[in-house]
């Protein structure tokens, strides 16, 4: 089984960038299919993208493509999520997860976690 | 994008009883459908996938049912340790999407 550990909460200004980072330990990293996933205050969790290190090519949902960055360094187990152009409303806990094939579907199910980072965009 | 409607928003139930949780899509997702336990300061716990389907050491009370748009978690004989948050995902269509979850309080 994999586990994740996160990076620290932090304070960001509207416009700037962020990054969180998310260190595996455990099973294979290169082979782990690595998610994020947000929560804004109030609402409920947002599939943000993933990446495969193996692979190296990430996956990102729509609303997030061009302000969203994910990479995988295999040489320290840890995956990294950078998020550009910070608006009040990307305020949340970001959470990295794995995520496993079901049924033929790949990225369907996150069966690990990480502890969540709060990031607060605030001025 | 598909919605994923959870209700109730909060469902107050006594320890021993049973309790029925819905999720509703905008469209039908087949049965691609996962429930989930999430308790504070812990991560979410996978419970069910496959609409129906109990993840590994997920005891036999919690059950799903329903395809296509209309779904049901139910929990009988409710313990003291399955006071939580569940929300429901789906993944059948990009980009996976999650309820907004049923908090299950005690009565």
């Amino acid at each position: 089984q994999v586990q994740f550990m996160q990076s620290g909460a932090e304070v960001k200004e509207p416009g700037s960038s962020m990054r969180v980072s998310c260190k595996a330990s455990g099973d294979s990293f290169s082979t782990t299919a690595i998610s994020w996933v947000r929560q804004a205050p109030g609402q409920g969790l947002e599939w943000m993208g993933g990446i495969i290190p193996v692979f190296g090519s990430p996956i990102y949902a729509k609303k997030f493509q061009g302000r969203v960055m994910i990479i995988a360094d295999e040489s320290t187990s840890t995956a990294h999520m950078d998020l550009s152009s910070l608006r009040f409303d990307d305020t949340a806990v970001y959470y990295c997860a794995r995520a496993t094939a079901v049924a033929g579907l790949d990225w369907a199910l996150f069966d690990s976690w990480g502890q969540g980072t709060l990031v607060t965009v605030s001025s | 994008e598909i919605v994923l409607t959870q209700s109730p928003a909060t469902l107050s139930v006594s320890p021993g009883e049973s309790a029925t949780l819905s999720c509703r899509a905008t469209q039908s997702v087949r049965s691609n459908l996962a429930w989930y336990q999430w308790k504070p300061g812990q991560a979410p716990r996978l419970l069910i996938y496959g609409a129906s389907i109990r993840a590994t050491d997920i005891p036999a009370r919690f059950s799903g049912s329903g395809s296509g748009t209309e779904f049901t978690l139910t929990i009988s004989s409710l313990q003291s340790e399955d006071f939580a948050v569940y929300f429901c995902q789906q993944y059948n269509n990009w980009p996976r999407t999650f309820g907004q979850g049923t908090k299950m309080e005690i009565k």
